[in-house]
């Protein structure tokens, strides 16, 4: 069955990096693109940015651009993605998500279980 | 970057009752928009793909409608286990959602 199992809870400090992985298992690793979505406490989802797990390539939300760097390791079907200079705001549980194709429109078919990135100041 | 915008932010309906939310995107989507449904604690759930296509499973109170720029999603008679968050999400260009919307009990 398909699963996305993520890291488990981090607290940096403000202006500190979080290195968050998202291992995948049940399906071809470099078949299906994976998404980063974030939700901070109380709040709305955030879609923060895609990974090509064949390629590499990747794409972000205008806001995360130059603080957020999203990779991948095909060797281990793993995915990370790393926010750098954490300040308060970026407190929120994390979720990696797997993108599919339903009759040419793209969804969002299997989550992580979320990681909580709690940053104090 | 696309800006979805939903409406109301926030509603209070009763059990049986129609409920209908609103969303909008800042440059038009075709059909690419999907509705989610979120339950504290979960992560969401798909229900409406292509902006009115219902995914396997889920009940046909459940209806999308729309193109462009301007969709909605219906709940026909609202069940007890419908009370929940609720997202748009684009996929034309990368990704964005909505804010949510929160269905809850009258």
């Amino acid at each position: 069955q398909v699963q996305l199992v993520q890291s488990g809870a981090e607290v940096k400090e403000s202006g500190a990096s979080v290195k968050v992985s998202c291992k995948a298992s049940g399906y071809t690793f470099t078949n299906y693109h994976i998404h980063w979505v974030r939700q901070a406490p109380g709040q709305g989802l955030e879609w923060m940015g895609i990974i090509n797990t064949r390629g590499g390539d990747t794409s972000h939300a205008q806001k995360f651009q130059g603080r957020v760097i999203m990779t991948r390791d095909t060797s281990t079907n793993t995915v990370y993605m790393e926010v750098r200079s954490l300040r308060s705001e970026d407190t929120a549980v994390y979720y990696c998500a797997r993108e599919t194709n339903y009759f040419d429109s793209k969804v969002v078919d299997y989550w992580g279980q979320g990681t909580l990135v709690t940053v104090s100041s | 970057d696309i800006q979805m915008t939903q409406s109301p932010s926030s509603l209070s309906a009763s059990v049986g009752g129609r409920v209908t939310i609103t969303c909008r995107a800042s440059q038009s989507i075709s059909r690419y928009l999907n509705w989610y449904q979120q339950k504290p604690g979960k992560a969401p759930k798909l229900l409406i793909y292509a902006a009115s296509s219902l995914q396997s499973g889920v009940p046909s109170r459940f209806s999308g409608r729309g193109s462009g720029t301007d969709f909605t999603l219906t709940i026909s008679s609202l069940q007890p286990e419908d009370f929940a968050t609720y997202y748009c999400q684009q996929s034309y260009i990368n990704s964005a959602f909505g804010q949510g919307t929160k269905v809850e009990i009258k």
